[in-house]
């Protein structure tokens, strides 16, 4: 059974704390994803991998940056975390240019 | 830049049929999906279709593509509760990336 999983479900951060996202898929995918998701706005990307050590940006990569040091696993940092950053944030996994994306069940981050 | 459109809310009567509607504006999409995402999970792939076709049936899905009018949509016939949930159109040219809408939140009433 395919598995991507997210360190935290729930996480309250204060405002300026350095933020910790953390994702891990055991299915060998060489790309790896984060999003947001927002109500009314669906999912946004934030950065996406294709590869350890790489990354791209998304379309809103503004106050976040990842790290893929190994492939199972995909860590987004909110180096400063503000109130704007509260939302529900999704990892996903793909292998190459498969139709199907695993989503992690999301972790839902509230910034006070 | 690309845009995929939804309406937010759908209920519908347990048994009846479930109609969830999507626009997209990238003309060059070659494939449009259809993914659910129930309370509490992430987001599953539902079903997609190849720019190319303009139906594909799987079980109690039809979805149905027009593509003059860049126009998606998802029938799912006798809805029942376990069908409530929201449903997200995405796009995808043919690179690695996805566009999501912003999902429509299904609601099936007894």
């Amino acid at each position: 059974d395919v598995k991507v999983t997210q360190s935290s479900r729930y996480l309250v951060k204060r405002t300026g704390e350095k933020v910790f996202l953390e994702c891990v898929q055991d299915m060998d995918h060489e790309n790896m994803f984060w999003y947001r998701q927002d109500p009314g706005l669906g999912l946004r990307l934030i950065y996406f991998s294709y590869d350890v050590k790489m990354k791209e940006k998304g379309d809103i990569p503004e106050g976040y940056s990842v790290s893929r040091e190994k492939k199972e696993r995909f860590s987004l940092i909110l180096e400063s975390a503000s109130t704007n950053q509260t939302s529900m944030y999704l990892c996903a996994s793909r292998t190459g240019a498969a139709h199907e994306q695993y989503f992690g069940p999301g972790t839902r981050l509230t910034v006070t | 830049g690309e845009d995929v459109e939804q309406s937010l809310f759908l209920s519908v009567r347990e048994g009846d049929s479930s109609v969830i509607n999507c626009t997209y504006t990238d003309s060059s999409s070659t494939y449009l999906y259809w993914y659910k995402q129930e309370p509490g999970a992430g987001l599953q792939l539902l079903t997609y279709i190849f720019s190319n076709m303009d139906m594909k049936q799987d079980q109690r899905l039809t979805v149905l593509l027009n593509k003059k009018d860049k126009h998606l949509s998802l029938r799912i016939a006798d809805t029942q509760t376990g069908d409530s949930a929201i449903y997200f159109c995405a796009e995808r040219e043919g690179g690695q990336n996805f566009v999501f809408g912003p999902g429509t939140r299904l609601s099936v009433l007894p």
